[in-house]
């Protein structure tokens, strides 16, 4: 069974520029979360989405960064500008239910360097 | 400058002997613990999930204890393997919403 899927896994960019981070979660999933990981501050949660609603985007640094969802099986993370401190690995991941009581199931990031 | 970035503590465990990787949580509301395995190079990958009104679950050679007098999750991993080396985090949930709150993480160094 094909798992969440990221694109790119490795991004390397100047700052300044636009970056799109994609991601198509598991089939049937209808819930949907990007996450950002780095050393200092380890995994934060940026945003989720259930059944393609942004419900919690109290994790977003800033205004360069925005999320969509525009159906079931895709979404994005676009960072512009993008900036030296964006740098790290971005997870999405996916769920069954909304509840609360199922696991997330992770994709296997993209690395994202930003010059 | 030097950067400080988060230490993860390591345990360090002999092939074939039992793992123990304990996490202390912060929320007593929380019902809904979780135990991520994440390798190098990949996402965290789901080992066992145990809900507040159970205290003990197993899985294939792993055991999650929940103890919510004290807010103490632990993950036992019987006869470790090398394949049983990386970061692992627990992770929260209260219930009410989809969103976790996961550790720092513990590095586990199987030697052999």
């Amino acid at each position: 069974d094909a798992g969440v899927i990221q694109s790119p896994r490795h991004e390397v960019t100047e700052m300044g520029q636009e970056v799109t981070l994609r991601c198509k979660p598991i089939s049937g999933h209808n819930s949907l979360f990007w996450y950002r990981q780095t050393m200092m501050r380890g995994l934060e949660l940026l945003i989720y989405f259930n059944n393609n609603v942004p419900i919690d985007d109290s994790g977003m640094p800033e205004d360069r960064f925005s999320a969509k969802m525009p159906n079931a099986s895709f979404s994005t993370l676009k960072i512009q500008p993008s900036e030296p401190r964006d740098s790290a690995v971005y997870f999405c991941a996916s769920s069954l239910s909304p509840s609360g009581n199922q696991p997330q199931h992770f994709g296997d990031g993209t690395r994202l360097s930003i010059l | 400058g030097e950067s400080v970035g988060l230490h993860l503590p390591t345990l360090s465990v002999q092939e074939g002997d039992n793992s123990i990787i304990n996490c202390a949580y912060s929320n007593s509301a929380s019902d809904y613990f979780i135990w991520y395995k994440q390798e190098s190079g990949k996402g965290p990958q789901f080992i066992i999930d145990i809900r507040s009104n159970m205290d003990k679950r197993q899985g294939q050679r792993v055991t999650v204890l929940l103890n919510k007098t004290v807010k103490h999750l632990s993950l036992q991993i019987a006869a470790t393997q090398p394949g049983d080396s990386a970061v692992y985090f627990c992770a929260e949930n209260t219930g009410t919403a989809s969103k976790l709150t996961f550790g720092t993480g513990t590095r586990l160094q199987v030697t052999l």
